[in-house]
């Protein structure tokens, strides 16, 4: 069946380091790919999202492209601030269907 | 924000009773999902519906119903909790786009914590 596999967490930088958290998928056809955070006490909130192959989400100076032939869709930023300390979850959608599968979840603290 | 309000925020409750979870969504959205959230798994899906009084199950829906009467509310009833029900419970929207997928953004109510003693 369709699922999603993330790193492991959690992770801890200093504040201006780079994030790399690492997502894979199984998936029949072509989904579409999302990365959702949770900010403390908060639901999930849609962060970038990309629908085909080579398509590059980015939103608040996160990107991830969407890699068919490795089936991933790692989430990077260049210079992470303590705002981005959350936890961050990838997701697909089948495009044939409407249910979401997600993946366990990384939690990222950054440290001053 | 999108307009979707759980109740209640918190319960605990003892083993063997009934619960039920409301959401309340002010967007007319057509789908509604409820998802748990535990530690080392993630969300993982219970129920959704994809209009008034069509729901399916999802991958964790055992000892879970649902019901759906009107658009704007998705109930989620457990008929008798047990302790491995404990979870944070979420509520979220989308929308329909005219080719009859949802628009593949998820909004999220702010969850339910359950705990069953």
């Amino acid at each position: 069946g369709d699922s999603v596999t993330q790193m492991e967490g959690p992770v801890t930088l200093s504040e201006e380091a780079f994030l790399t958290i690492n997502c894979t998928y199984t998936a029949t056809g072509y989904p579409s790919l999302f990365w959702y955070v949770q900010y403390p006490g908060e639901g999930l909130q849609l962060l970038l999202k990309a629908t085909k192959a080579d398509d590059k989400g980015s939103n608040k100076g996160f990107e991830a492209t969407y890699r068919k032939e490795t089936t991933s869709f790692h989430l990077e930023k260049g210079s992470v601030q303590v705002s981005d300390s959350a936890v961050y979850f990838c997701a697909l959608r089948r495009n044939t269907g409407n249910q979401f599968y997600f993946g366990t979840g990384t939690s990222l603290t950054v440290i001053p | 924000d999108a307009g979707i309000t759980q109740s209640p925020r918190h319960k605990v409750t003892e083993t063997g009773t009934p619960v039920t979870l409301r959401c309340h969504q002010t967007e007319n959205h057509r789908y509604m999902y409820w998802y748990r959230q535990d530690p080392g798994h993630g969300l993982r899906l219970i129920h959704y519906s994809y209009g008034v009084k069509d729901t399916d199950k999802g991958e964790v829906s055992d000892g879970y119903s649902v019901s759906r009467s009107k658009t704007e509310d998705f109930l989620l009833t457990l008929e008798s909790a047990t302790s491995s029900q404990t979870s944070v419970y979420f509520c979220a929207i989308s929308e329909r786009l005219a080719g009859g997928q949802n628009t593949g953004e998820l909004f999220f109510g702010e969850g339910s914590r359950l705990t069953v003693l």
